[in-house]
């Protein structure tokens, strides 16, 4: 079974309509990301979340909201998708007890498409 | 700020050596490479600590140069598995204010 998951897979809405995407992870890491990745931009990070009650925004948090409903789960909103939120979307984790290091692993994506 | 990646594309034939860098404006803490192939999720490499520590692939070795806050990914006798996109992360501190470059896609054709 694979250690972080997302869902859903593949996703298509209209304008206007709230989406939610959730990951899951069974690694144990306190950590938890949220990326969105659009061609030739990289990946961007929107929020991140270093414990249930810790969570902050990243560089491209305007118009998504996050929860963190228990350390394995941490969920991404959009509360009135528009077409230039069409990207991939990537969760990913990290464990503090891996300090110094910081290495992150990605969920598979989601594949999210605003009309 | 987004670290600087070079060069954006590179093709190579199988057995051929590449060099993928990386550099920032600010003092870093950690340089994170991670590969992603087509339509899969990213995977993590290595990670380079200031001061000279490191953490990763057994098969790939990188550097990490804290007086020009420049990293570089040395990939040798490239295999065809060697192709995708690379990315390198910055940190300025223990978990902070990570940020992706923007890519290196790598095509290691036979």
């Amino acid at each position: 079974d694979a250690d972080v998951t997302q869902t859903p897979r593949n996703r298509i809405t209209k304008t206007g309509k709230r989406i939610m995407l959730e990951c899951s992870q069974t690694k144990g890491h306190d950590r938890m990301y949220w990326y969105r990745q659009d061609p030739g931009l990289g990946l961007r990070l929107i929020y991140y979340s270093f414990d249930v009650k810790d969570i902050n925004k990243g560089e491209i948090s305007d118009g998504y909201s996050v929860s963190r409903q228990a350390q394995a789960k941490f969920s991404l909103s959009l509360e009135s998708a528009i077409p230039n939120q069409t990207a991939l979307y990537f969760c990913a984790t990290s464990d503090r007890q891996g300090a110094p290091y910081n290495e992150q692993f990605f969920g598979p994506g989601t594949r999210l498409t605003v009309l | 700020q987004q670290p600087v990646q070079s060069p954006q594309a590179v093709i190579l034939r199988e057995g051929e050596d590449a060099v993928i860098n990386c550099s920032s404006s600010k003092a870093l803490y950690s340089v994170h490479w991670y590969r992603q192939k087509h339509g899969e999720a990213p995977v993590f490499l290595m990670i380079l600590l200031k001061g000279g520590e490191q953490k990763g692939h057994e098969k790939i070795s990188a550097s990490f140069n804290e007086k020009k806050q420049q990293s570089s990914l040395y990939l040798t006798a490239s295999q065809l598995s060697y192709s995708g996109t690379y990315f390198c992360g910055t940190e300025i501190a223990y978990g902070q204010n990570f940020v992706f470059g923007p890519g290196t896609r790598l095509s290691v054709l036979p």
